[in-house]
Order: C-alpha cells, then sequence, then structure tokens
C-alpha cells in the first residue's frame, strides 16, 4: 500500500515569514494530493489540492508543488498570519482503491506574532 | 454548519458499555466514512461506505460495528471497547468513492472526542 511520510511534525515562524510543509510518497500510482487544516478541537478542512497532471497550484496565500519524479509534494504559506496556527495534513490517493487516502502524521504550525 | 454532523461531541464510557455515534451529512454524497485520530499518528481509515453498501473494513476490530442505513446517515456501534481506542473518532463524506479533484473531496465532520475508562 501508499506510504506517506510528512516533515516537520512541528514548525514554528514568525508572522509575515514563509512555511513550508513536505510530503513524500511511495506509490507511483498516486493522482490526487489534498492538504486538510485542523484547527484545535475543529474538523479538518480541505485548503488546497493537486492533481498529478498539475505541477503547481496557487489560491491566494497558499501554493502546493508535485514533484512525481521524486515522489513529493509540498504546502507553501506565504506571509504567514497567526490564524494560519494549526495541524496541516497532506493525503495521497490513487483514486482506485475505494477512494482510500493515506494521510501523513500532520504537521503542527504556529506562527508567533 | 459544515454539512456533516457528528454527535454526541464528546463521550465517555466504560469498558463494558455500549454507545453508538451518529453522523449525518445533508450533501447530496454517496460515500461516507470512519477515520480514527490518535496523537501523533497519520488519520486511519476504518470503514468506507457507498451509496449505503459498505465497501471497505480496514481490518477494525469486531468491538466497532458500523451501521449505514442511507446514504445520509451513518452509525459506529461501540462494545467492550479497551482504553487504547479513546481517540477522536471523524467522519466524512465524499460526492463520489472513486476519482480524483473534486468527487474525491472529504468534507468532515468535527469529530466525537472518545474516552475509554
Amino acid at each position: 500500500g501508499e506510504n506517506v511520510e510528512q516533515h516537520p511534525s512541528t514548525l514554528s515562524v514568525q508572522e509575515g515569514d514563509s512555511a513550508v510543509i513536505k510530503c513524500t510518497y511511495s506509490d507511483s500510482a498516486s493522482n490526487y494530493f489534498p492538504w486538510y487544516k485542523q484547527e484545535l478541537g475543529k474538523r479538518p478542512q480541505l485548503i488546497i489540492d493537486i492533481r498529478s497532471n498539475v505541477g503547481e497550484k496557487k489560491d491566494q496565500r497558499i501554493a502546493v508543488t508535485l514533484n512525481k519524479t521524486a515522489k513529493h509534494f509540498s504546502l507553501h504559506i506565504t506571509e504567514t498570519q497567526p490564524e494560519d496556527s494549526a495541524v496541516y495534513f497532506c493525503a495521497a490517493s490513487n483514486g482506485r482503491t475505494g477512494n482510500q487516502f493515506y494521510f501523513g502524521t500532520g504537521t503542527s504550525l504556529t506562527v508567533i506574532p | 454548519e459544515t454539512g456533516v454532523t457528528q454527535t454526541p461531541r464528546h463521550l465517555v464510557m466504560g469498558m463494558t458499555n455500549k454507545k453508538s455515534l451518529k453522523c449525518e451529512q445533508h450533501l447530496g454524497h454517496n460515500a461516507m466514512y470512519w477515520y480514527k485520530q490518535s496523537a501523533k499518528k497519520p488519520l486511519e481509515l476504518m470503514f468506507v461506505y457507498n451509496f449505503k453498501e459498505q465497501t471497505e473494513n480496514n481490518s477494525v476490530p469486531s468491538r466497532f460495528s458500523p451501521e449505514c442505513p442511507n446514504s445520509s446517515h451513518l452509525f459506529l456501534h461501540l462494545h467492550t471497547l479497551q482504553p487504547e481506542d479513546s481517540a477522536l473518532y471523524l467522519c466524512a463524506s465524499s460526492p463520489a468513492l472513486t476519482g480524483t479533484g473534486p468527487l474525491a473531496r472529504y468534507t468532515f465532520g468535527s469529530g466525537t472526542r472518545l474516552t475509554v475508562v
């Protein structure tokens, strides 16, 4: 099966700086990579996703890049704000095995005002 | 609200109790899922239902018993749990079971925080 590794497990940045979270995956058949944000005590929410036919996708201050050859994808948050503080999860899916997502272990991001 | 509602939000139960978790979605989604979220571990898929038919049981112990009476409701029946079953149990739904992009996007519920004593 798929194995998704996520780094770092914790990340602290100053407000206004950028944050980068990286995930690697093992199954070359994986073709869909969502990122979820989970604030303390709240449900995970999809913030951005990318399909394998695209190398990069941006949505305002958030971007995701995908390197299929190296089998890794990264979340980039620019101009971080305190409300970006949360746990971020990456996931990978090949869309074939019952839509099962394989999740990373999460990154706890703290933005220091 | 999110469109996926879970009740109760918190549950404390003894190891000999029987309780049920409920999940409800009114998004018109056809697939529903139970996930277990434990500290410092990836989200663990437990069960998958598609059009109220179970399509996946991820080697979950029989003390967890799912029920999906229709495509809008999902239950997780619990009995004789162990302390290590304490976790956040998340329900999710998606428009379809297979495919990528919008069809695969999950909407999560807020979860039930379960403590087994």
